[in-house]
Formats: C-alpha cells, structure tokens, sequence
C-alpha cells in the first residue's frame, strides 16, 4: 500500500546549520506532497506543498522538491534558527482516494542548540 | 478566526468514564476527522467524515464513537475511559474538492489523561 518514510529524529542542530529531513513515498499515480510542522503544544500546521513533479514548495525559508524519479520530497533549510525547533511531518494525498485520507510519515523532532 | 476549534484543552478522566471531545470548523469543510497522537507513533486516523449523517471507521476506531449532524461539528465520544486512551487528540478538516491540493486544517488538540 501506500507509505511515507520519514528520517528517524531527533535531528539535533546547531543555529545557523543547513537543514536536510528526508521524506520517501510510495504510490501510485501522481500524489500531492506536503510538510507539516508541529510547534511544542500546538497543533500540526502546513508548511508548504507540491502537487506535481518537479514542482518546489517553499514557506519560512524551508524548501522541498517533489521528485517523482526519486520518489522524495525532502525537506530544506539553509540557516535554521532556534524557534525552527518542533516536529516535522511528511504526508501524502491521494486526489483518486474517494476517502479523502493523508497518508502520513512518522514525524521527525528537529532540535536547534543556540 | 476561521479555522478548527477544539475543545477542552486538557481532561482528566477516571477509568470507565465517558466524555465527548469537541470540534467545530467555520470553514464550510465537508471533510472532518479525529486522530490521536501518542510518543513515538505519529498520527492515527480514529474516524472520519465526509459529509453531514456520514462517518466511518479510521486505523484506531475501538472505544470511540463520532456523529455529523451538521458540516460545522464533529463531536468525539469516548464510551468507557480506559488508560489506553491517554493521548492527545487533534480534529482536522478539509474541502473535499481541494483536500487533496491544499490538505488539511488541524485544531490544536486536547490533552486527556485517564487515571
């Protein structure tokens, strides 16, 4: 069936370090592909989205691309601050999915050290 | 604001308890669902619905019930508290029509605790 694979957190930085999670998928046909991002004690948030191959989302500084010849769609930054710290979540969706369902990855906790 | 009002923030329930969590969205969404949050396992689907009079069983649905009588609420019923319960539990919606481009909008969560 249908997955996301997410990198296992923590992930622990240093400010100013450049930002690398990755995000795999697995599905048929053409999903759309999103990051959501978790801040402590709130709720989940988009952060940003791409719909189609080679299509790049970006928000906040972060950026991801949507590669269909990889299956990925990692998550960038190139100068992570302290209030970037919070958990991130890779999902999925399938338009043809008649349940209207995200598919969703594990979530990753990102740690920023000042 | 617009967006997905949940409420109570934090619960604190005796075992065998029943309570009914709250969601509300003022977004017109017809799709609404429940998931808990637990350490270490992500996001589990509980129920969901995609339309007023119609639900349906998530990943998680044992010991929950849910009703749509109308597109703005999506009440979650917790029958017997039990302390596998303990998670915190966010409410989400979407537009069907554009669910799958623009995903969804979350609530932000209630805490509960059953002791």
């Amino acid at each position: 069936g249908d997955s996301v694979t997410q990198m296992e957190g923590p992930v622990t930085l240093s400010e100013e370090a450049f930002l690398t999670i990755n995000c795999t998928y697995t599905a048929t046909g053409y999903p759309s592909l999103f990051w959501y991002v978790q801040y402590p004690g709130e709720g989940l948030q988009l952060l940003l989205k791409a719909t189609k191959a080679d299509d790049k989302g970006s928000n906040k500084g972060f950026e991801a691309t949507y590669r269909k010849e990889t299956t990925s769609f990692h998550l960038e930054k190139g100068s992570v601050q302290v209030s970037d710290s919070a958990v991130y979540f890779c999902a999925l969706s399938r338009s043809w999915d008649s349940n209207y369902q995200l598919i969703w990855g594990a979530g990753t906790k990102l740690i920023i050290k000042p | 604001n617009a967006g997905v009002t949940q409420t109570p923030k934090f619960q604190v329930l005796k075992t065998g308890q029943s309570m009914t969590l709250q969601c509300a969205q003022d977004m017109n969404h017809e799709y609404m669902s429940w998931y808990r949050q637990d350490p270490g396992m992500g996001l589990r689907l509980i129920h969901y619905s995609v339309g007023a009079g119609i639900t349906d069983q998530g990943e998680v649905p044992n010991g929950y019930n849910v009703s749509r009588s109308t597109t703005e609420d999506f009440p979650l019923r917790l029958l017997s508290a039990a302390p596998s319960q303990t998670s915190v539990y966010f409410c989400a919606s979407s537009a069907i029509r554009t669910g799958g481009t623009y995903g969804y909008t979350f609530g932000s969560g209630t805490r509960l605790t059953v002791v």
